[in-house]
């Protein structure tokens, strides 16, 4: 398997500017997670997803911050419009959710500049 | 909600020496507990975990301990390499296979050669 796939791995934008995140989790897996990482706040999680459908998105920052699963295949976390402080490293991950197991596997990370 | 906090952030040991890391969870509820390392430019990936019913769980040179009465566990890296050397988070939960996992703040752990 080719592992979680992220898209950009790094995205340079002006602040204002639409920004949109991409993710194939692994085939099979059931559960979807976005995360946000930075020096000053570690690796937060801004929302996760059980069978396409979003179950938690109390860590996402504010309106500007939205997150989709179409499908079983594919997610985007969008940022509109975008701000300088929204500058981190944002990883998607997947696991099977399935008889007790947990591991989350991530992807490689989006580095996201906004200037 | 559950809060899990990691001592300490920087760890810096000669190659060959232990590494030990702590962490403390709050929510009693939790039963499992991960732990991630991240190397320079990559995502996480689970090196080790422990679930609640068990109190130890060894993987060649690592190890996890649990207290759940005090709620706290550790990491131990034995025989430490150079290659040892990355970010390590500890996590804790879920309570149902719903829930989320709550991550550790982290700690950056060199070995000098």
């Amino acid at each position: 398997d080719a592992g979680v796939i992220q898209s950009p791995r790094h995205e340079v934008t002006e602040m204002g500017q639409e920004v949109t995140l991409r993710c194939k989790p692994i085939s099979g897996h059931n559960s979807l997670f976005w995360y946000r990482q930075t020096m000053m706040r570690g690796l937060e999680l801004l929302i996760y997803f059980n069978n396409n459908v979003p179950i938690d998105d109390s860590g996402m920052p504010e309106d500007r911050f939205s997150a989709k699963m179409p499908n079983a295949s594919f997610s985007t976390l969008k940022i509109q419009p975008s701000e300088p402080r929204d500058s981190a490293v944002y990883f998607c991950a997947s696991s099977l959710r399935q008889g007790g197991s947990y591991e989350q596997y991530f992807g490689p990370g989006t580095r996201l500049t906004v200037t | 909600g559950e809060n899990v906090e990691q001592h300490p952030s920087t760890l810096s040991v000669q190659e060959g020496d232990s590494a030990v890391i702590k962490c403390t969870y709050s929510d009693s509820a939790s039963n499992y507990f991960p732990w991630y390392k991240q190397e320079l430019g990559k995502g996480p990936q689970l090196i080790i975990d422990i679930r609640s019913n068990v109190g130890e769980k060894k993987d060649q040179r690592i190890a996890v301990t649990l207290n759940k009465t005090a709620k706290h566990f550790s990491l131990h890296i034995t025989e430490t390499q150079p290659e040892d050397s990355a970010v390590y988070f500890c996590a804790a939960g879920p309570k149902t296979s719903y829930d989320k996992v709550i991550f550790g703040p982290g700690t950056s752990l060199s070995v000098i050669p």
